[in-house]
């Protein structure tokens, strides 16, 4: 099932560029996570979007629904942005799921 | 708590035991998920519960899983007859309702020899 589709699925940025992770979606959603995973730990909520825009810090995520479409930026990327990052999209219409994209891995170099 | 938490955080097993895997919840929290990650992908959707009711279990991949959340509070995955196809880290989360940010516990892997 691709119900979720991200890219680009591995990144390697220097230090300081600026970071543009895809998330596309192929059904109607009520609403789309964001996520972060460190190697070996947990996952980590950054933003939870259904429109428009969210900052938090260095992180910007954005959101079109109409096509189906979502996007991660991360401004003047540093080494501890280094993990996976993943795009999961909650469909309520058939009951309540998420579905998860199979993450996007970034490194960033010093 | 302060956070998620999952018991027991790592679990060996042999092939055709049965095992439960127990999550604690943020207090409070109405919504909680299990999620079932194989090495190297991303979590897969496997029951949803609000409250002690199980809403959604369609993601568990055959009738040998067993989600229970009982009180509303604690919820317990049960695996019977383990298979090696079933070695994986079992994630929780919890959320105060369905539209609102998740929060994961540090997963339980399990390795099924």
């Amino acid at each position: 099932k691709n119900e979720v589709e991200q890219s680009p699925q591995n990144l390697t940025a220097q230090e300081g560029e600026f970071i543009t992770i895809n998330c596309s979606y192929s059904v109607g959603i009520s609403a789309l996570h964001w996520l972060q995973q460190h190697p070996g730990g947990g996952i980590v909520s950054l933003f939870m979007l259904s429109s428009g825009k969210k900052k938090h810090g260095r992180l910007i995520a954005t959101i079109n629904i109409q096509e189906k479409h979502s996007s991660l930026h991360i401004t003047a990327s540093h080494p501890r942005d280094s993990a996976v990052y993943i795009c999961a999209v909650l469909i309520t219409n058939t009951g309540n799921q998420f579905y998860f994209g199979t993450g996007t891995s970034l490194t960033v170099i010093p | 708590g302060a956070g998620v938490s999952q018991s027991p955080r790592y679990k060996v097993a042999k092939r055709g035991q049965d095992v439960a895997l127990r999550c604690d919840p943020i207090s409070g929290h109405v919504s909680l998920f299990w999620y079932q990650q194989a090495l190297g992908q991303g979590p897969e959707f496997l029951t949803y519960f609000q409250n002690e009711a199980q809403l959604d279990k369609s993601g568990l991949p055959s009738d040998r899983f067993f989600a229970e959340r009982p009180e509303g509070s604690v919820s317990t995955l049960k695996i019977q007859r383990t298979q090696q196809e079933d070695s994986a880290v079992y994630l929780c989360a919890s959320n105060p309702g369905l539209y609102n940010e998740q929060f994961f516990g540090p997963g339980t892997r399990l390795t099924v020899l």
